[in-house]
């Protein structure tokens, strides 16, 4: 695996408590993106970020905030939690993010109940 | 709208045979099109990259097609074993875009002994 993690693995939380969810990598990507994989859905992007504290939204971004005040570490936020959150996080890295032939790494994934 | 589409009925083969997944997609001009694997609680691994003016991308017992006249993209395990049973996800990036791929829902692939 690379070297991704991701914190908490796993979280329960009620309606309306923030959360924040941690991934951290060691391989010095310059990018990172937050997804939520949801049955049905497949995987969609939240946010991504080309760079310490550069950030850009991605196809489901509303209700949630990310920072990234260091290469290796990238923070998704969810401000007030809903339970159309409760989803499985996985947080990824890729070494460019602008070339055809740069692949992304996935980290293990955090799963977040929201009730 | 753009869309990728992977079968969503999962794939049931026997233990040597050949695994065919399919992934479709309308309104992209894709400048490539990858093939990850997915184990249930983890996260996706990269398998195939292919670029859209390549037809053809072989590693080891996996094969990936691209037709872009069909828009289209095949994937083949060969020699197929109970442990390449897993999910599997097309994701395209589109040109002229930020290369950031979209990822299809990946089709669910059982190999029986």
């Amino acid at each position: 695996d690379a070297g991704i993690t991701q914190s908490p693995r796993h979280k329960v939380t009620e309606t309306g408590t923030p959360v924040t969810l941690r991934c951290h990598q060691t391989e010095n990507h310059r990018y990172m993106y937050w997804y939520r994989q949801d049955p049905g859905h497949g995987l969609r992007l939240i946010h991504y970020s080309y760079g310490v504290k550069d950030t850009d939204k991605g196809e489901v971004s509303d209700g949630y905030s990310v920072s990234r005040s260091k290469t290796e570490d990238f923070l998704l936020t969810l401000e007030s939690a809903t339970s159309s959150q409760t989803s499985v996080y996985f947080c990824a890295i890729s070494e460019t993010g602008r070339s055809a032939t740069d692949t992304q790494y996935f980290g293990p994934g955090t799963r977040l109940t929201v009730l | 709208s753009q869309k990728i589409e992977q079968n969503s009925e999962a794939l049931n083969i026997q233990e040597g045979k050949t695994a065919t997944l399919t992934c479709n997609y309308t309104n992209y001009s894709p400048a490539y099109l990858q093939w990850y694997r997915q184990d249930p609680g983890r996260g996706p691994v990269f398998l195939l990259l292919i670029r859209e003016n390549e037809k053809e991308k072989r590693k080891e017992r996996l094969k990936v097609t691209f037709d872009t006249t069909l828009k289209q993209s095949l994937f083949h395990i060969t020699a197929s074993q109970p442990a390449d049973s897993a999910t599997y996800l097309c994701a395209l990036a589109a040109s002229g875009g930020s290369y950031i791929p979209t990822f299809g829902r990946g089709t669910s692939l059982i190999v029986h002994p």
